[in-house]
């Protein structure tokens, strides 16, 4: 089935541990995203990339760092996790052939002790 | 600053009756406005779009309202159904931007 992939689907994290979260898709589209989602505040921009090798920082940068290799793989990296960073993460991607849509993995829930 | 503002942050309706969700936004350069769904344990999903050429859009049960000179839009759900319980997110792009700017999110609970 065509889509996003993330994983883990979840995960216990000690703080200061290095994490890395993975996201794949298949649909060939050239822009991705990251986003934390956290209850009251919505759904915050991490980091962004508009197509393979260039990336972007978003709202809520601090801590985080992306890669864009390819065009299918975006993964998320925690460098030395913090508590404030439990969150659940979300990856997504668009074209400019979707007016904008953007499609969604199911998320990573991801708890800093 | 926000700048998509969403209210309520939760709903709860009685099955049948209308829920209503608003959003108010400041940047005039927004051109795309749309609405996601989101179903516990679930990525969002896109519901319905707008553009600011038109006042309303229907899909179903789901209408978009648009005014653009009060830049604010809303989404009205008629005839509520308990399948309808879930967090619901407007968000606003601009024009060549890839990046949409979400509202905070409305918890909506249907009662059977």
């Amino acid at each position: 089935i065509a889509g996003i992939t993330q994983a883990p689907t979840s995960q216990i994290l000690a703080a200061g541990r290095r994490m890395t979260l993975r996201c794949t898709q298949d649909m060939r589209h050239n822009a991705m995203y990251w986003y934390r989602q956290d209850l009251g505040l919505g759904l915050r921009l991490i980091h962004y990339s508009n197509t393979a090798g260039t990336t972007g920082k978003g709202e809520v940068p601090d801590g985080y760092s992306v890669s864009r290799a390819n065009t299918d793989d975006f993964p998320l990296t925690l460098a030395s996790a913090v508590p404030s960073q439990t969150s659940v993460y979300f990856c997504a991607s668009t074209s400019e052939m979707n007016t904008g849509e953007l499609f969604f993995g199911e998320g990573s829930r991801l708890t800093v002790l | 600053q926000q700048q998509v503002k969403q209210s309520p942050q939760s709903l709860i309706v009685q099955k049948g009756g209308i829920s209503i969700i608003n959003c108010a936004y400041e940047n005039t350069a927004f051109d795309y406005f749309p609405w996601y769904q989101q179903f516990p344990g679930k990525g969002p999903a896109l519901l319905i779009a707008i553009r600011p050429d038109v006042s309303e859009k229907k899909e179903g049960r789901f209408t978009i309202s648009f005014n653009k000179s009060a830049k604010q839009f809303s989404l009205h759900i008629m005839d509520s159904q308990p399948g309808d319980s879930a967090t619901y997110f407007c968000a606003a792009r601009a024009g060549g931007s890839y990046i949409p700017t979400f509202g905070r999110g409305t918890s909506l609970i249907v009662h059977p």
